[in-house]
């Protein structure tokens, strides 16, 4: 299994519905991410989580909404899809160690 | 957390040494440099990370001066799969979280 798993790979959805992103991982690190990446920028951190009881809102909240169900598991919501929410979305973990593990993203596209 | 300036974009071709130089003037004495590369529609993927002089490992190597304002990642003999964007990222070590700039677009060519 893959250290970070990401569901769904892709999905497009329409403006004004409800989509959630999940991220679950199988290194029981406490730190978790999620960031957005459009295309030719680099990242951008939207929330992160550093144990299950503590959310943090990144740079770009605005629209989206956490869960961290347990340790292993942090969901990003749309409540409300709309266009420019299309991006390629990223789970991430960190270890001791500072360095981050990501996963695979889910690319979303809103029409 | 410092910011950091690198070039957006750089050419090469197989077989040289490609090297990305990095400025982060504010870095903070207790700051580590980190340098990821991603590949399209892939998370990025950790390379390399020091404190000062000289860091070596299988995929690169990194250099840091003695006064930390810049750095410069070195890849050795690059391949086309090194095509990719690299991202150099300042931050204390440890736990805290990472803000990624645009990174440095290298295209290598046959």
């Amino acid at each position: 299994d893959a250290d970070v798993t990401q569901t769904p790979r892709n999905r497009i959805t329409k403006t004004g519905k409800r989509i959630m992103l999940e991220c679950s991982q199988t290194k029981g690190h406490d730190r978790m991410y999620w960031y957005r990446q459009d295309p030719g920028l680099g990242l951008r951190l939207i929330y992160y989580s550093f144990d299950v009881k503590d959310i943090n809102k990144g740079e770009i909240s605005d629209g989206y909404s956490v869960s961290r169900q347990a340790q292993a598991k942090f969901s990003l919501s749309l409540e409300s899809a709309i266009p420019n929410q299309t991006a390629l979305y990223f789970c991430a973990i960190q270890g001791t160690n500072y360095g981050y593990t990501f996963g695979s993203g889910t690319r979303l596209t809103v029409v | 957390l410092a910011k950091t300036t690198q070039p957006i974009s750089m050419d090469s071709y197989e077989g040289q040494e490609v090297n990305i130089t990095c400025s982060h003037n504010n870095i903070a004495t207790n700051d580590y440099i980190t340098w990821y590369q991603q590949f399209p529609s892939q998370g990025p993927r950790f390379i390399i990370q020091g404190y000062k002089t000289k860091v070596t490992n299988e995929v690169a190597s990194l250099f840091i001066p003695a006064d930390r304002k810049s750095s410069t990642l070195s890849l050795p003999r690059v391949s086309l799969s090194d095509t990719a964007v690299y991202y150099c990222l300042v931050g204390p070590g440890g736990y805290n979280k990472l803000i990624f700039g645009a990174g440095t677009r290298l295209a290598v060519h046959p």
